[in-house]
């Protein structure tokens, strides 16, 4: 009944640094996406991803990187921390894009320092 | 980047109220989906429309997929305190593109 689990729940970082955020779902979904979303503005697609090996960029890439090695997996990388990615991360599944729901986890809350 | 007008940001609203937001877009979209998020929480799926002109309810909660394709409102009956929350409209065209697009949410507070 796990859904969709995303850790940590919050980090500080210090500007330059790097980290992964890590999201695992175990509803055998296909489709599997990051959203990054700031005070008011509703939430953007970082990238997302269709199936193992197969990754693409949303509307806000730079500064991140994905990998897709299994279904359950999706990590995004910050490599080289910035204060603009200060922000709150949702990572989300779905069976299929658009026409069924999307599942989302509950958050990563990131601040840069 | 593409985004949907959401409207109103905010509200206060009495218990029993009924309460009404909506979703308009310049583009047409294929599914319409309402989310609700509670403060530390990721959204969660209230109702998703999948036809034009789809008027879908779950309990309380009636949401409807616009003509047009470019519009959805939801609509709250006799609110009760637990509604607080903010509540995102998100469009979707499905096929290859696997990303929804976001409205910037409508916050319910209680009328103090």
């Amino acid at each position: 009944n796990a859904g969709v689990t995303q850790t940590p729940k919050f980090r500080i970082l210090k500007i330059g640094q790097s980290m992964t955020l890590q999201c695992t779902q175990d509803m055998n979904h296909n489709y599997m996406y990051w959203y990054r979303q700031d005070p008011g503005m509703g939430l953007k697609l970082i990238y997302y991803s269709v199936g193992a090996g197969i990754t693409d960029k949303g509307e806000v890439p730079n500064g991140y990187n994905v990998s897709r090695s299994t279904t359950e997996d999706f990590p995004l990388r910050l490599e080289l921390a910035a204060p603009s990615q200060t922000s709150v991360y949702f990572c989300a599944s779905s069976y299929s894009p658009g026409y069924t729901e999307a599942f989302f986890g509950q958050g990563t809350r990131l601040t840069v320092v | 980047g593409q985004q949907l007008n959401q409207s109103p940001q905010s509200m206060f609203i009495q218990e029993g109220e009924d309460v009404s937001m909506n979703c308009t877009s310049s583009s047409i979209f294929n599914t319409w989906l309402w989310y609700k998020q509670d403060p530390g929480e990721g959204p969660v799926l209230l109702i998703a429309l999948y036809k034009a002109g789809e008027l879908t309810s779950n309990g309380r909660l009636t949401a409807q997929f616009g003509i047009t394709r470019k519009d959805s409102f939801l609509n709250i009956s006799a609110s009760i305190p637990s509604d607080v929350g903010i509540y995102f409209c998100a469009g979707g065209y499905g096929g290859s593109q696997g990303n929804l697009i976001f409205g910037k949410g409508t916050k319910l507070s209680v009328k103090p």
